[in-house]
């Protein structure tokens, strides 16, 4: 059975840490891995990955693929108290995004 | 260029009624996903449609479910005879193409009492 799981499940940190969150998977048909940022709402976009090794940079927030360990890891630097949300990480296999539960970032003042 | 929109935003259901939940793409999108969400859980994948067809319900229930993309009109997804188990935050999602890159709708709350 395709599975995503995330890692830490909550993290609590103070503004300026700096946090990694992981995200491994196991499915068939593996296509990209996707991050997402969901605050109340609806998830956002962040990033896309499809290929080993090259890291996508957005300001503070950065992610790497390594296809040989199916993983990867969302950084955030700097952190912000904005930036407390749950973050999800989704693998496109077989015509659909597979979501893992999540990590629940708080950052406190 | 207005986004996903998904309405209602909440809905209130007793056991046994209907619920039915609306999804409008973004313009031009033709691939629509429904996702549910419990509580403290990531997003589960439900159901893939193009315009008039189903093409992956992979994640749906086999009973009391169902969702459809009619050629004019918003995405349905309907729930008969809903159980308190259904409530659950309902997302849709699309795409201009194919799976990645989509965009989620803000979701219907759905609470069945």
């Amino acid at each position: 059975e395709d599975k995503v799981v995330q890692s830490p499940l909550s993290l609590v940190v103070h503004e300026g840490d700096t946090v990694t969150l992981n995200c491994s998977y196991e499915v068939t048909n593996f296509r990209s891995l996707l991050w997402y940022k969901q605050e109340k709402k609806a998830p956002t976009f962040l990033f896309m990955l499809t290929s080993s090794g090259i890291e996508k940079k957005s300001g503070r927030l950065s992610s790497i693929l390594d296809k040989k360990e199916l993983s990867s890891i969302l950084n955030i630097t700097a952190t912000q108290t904005g930036d407390s949300a749950i973050y999800l990480c989704a693998v496109e296999a077989r015509s659909k995004l597979i979501f893992g539960t999540g990590t629940r970032l708080q950052v406190f003042p | 260029n207005a986004g996903v929109m998904q309405n209602p935003r909440h809905l209130v259901r007793r056991r046994g009624q209907e619920a039915r939940l609306r999804c409008s793409p973004m313009k031009g999108h033709s691939h629509v996903y429904w996702y549910r969400q419990l509580p403290e859980e990531g997003l589960k994948f439900m159901v893939y449609l193009q315009k008039e067809n189903i093409i992956d319900e992979s994640g749906m229930p086999k009973e009391r479910f169902s969702a459809e993309f009619p050629k004019e009109g918003p995405s349905i997804l309907r729930i008969q005879q809903v159980v308190r188990g259904d409530s659950a935050a309902y997302f849709c999602a699309s795409s201009l193409q194919g799976v990645v890159e989509q965009y989620f709708g803000p979701g219907t709350r759905l609470t069945v009492t």
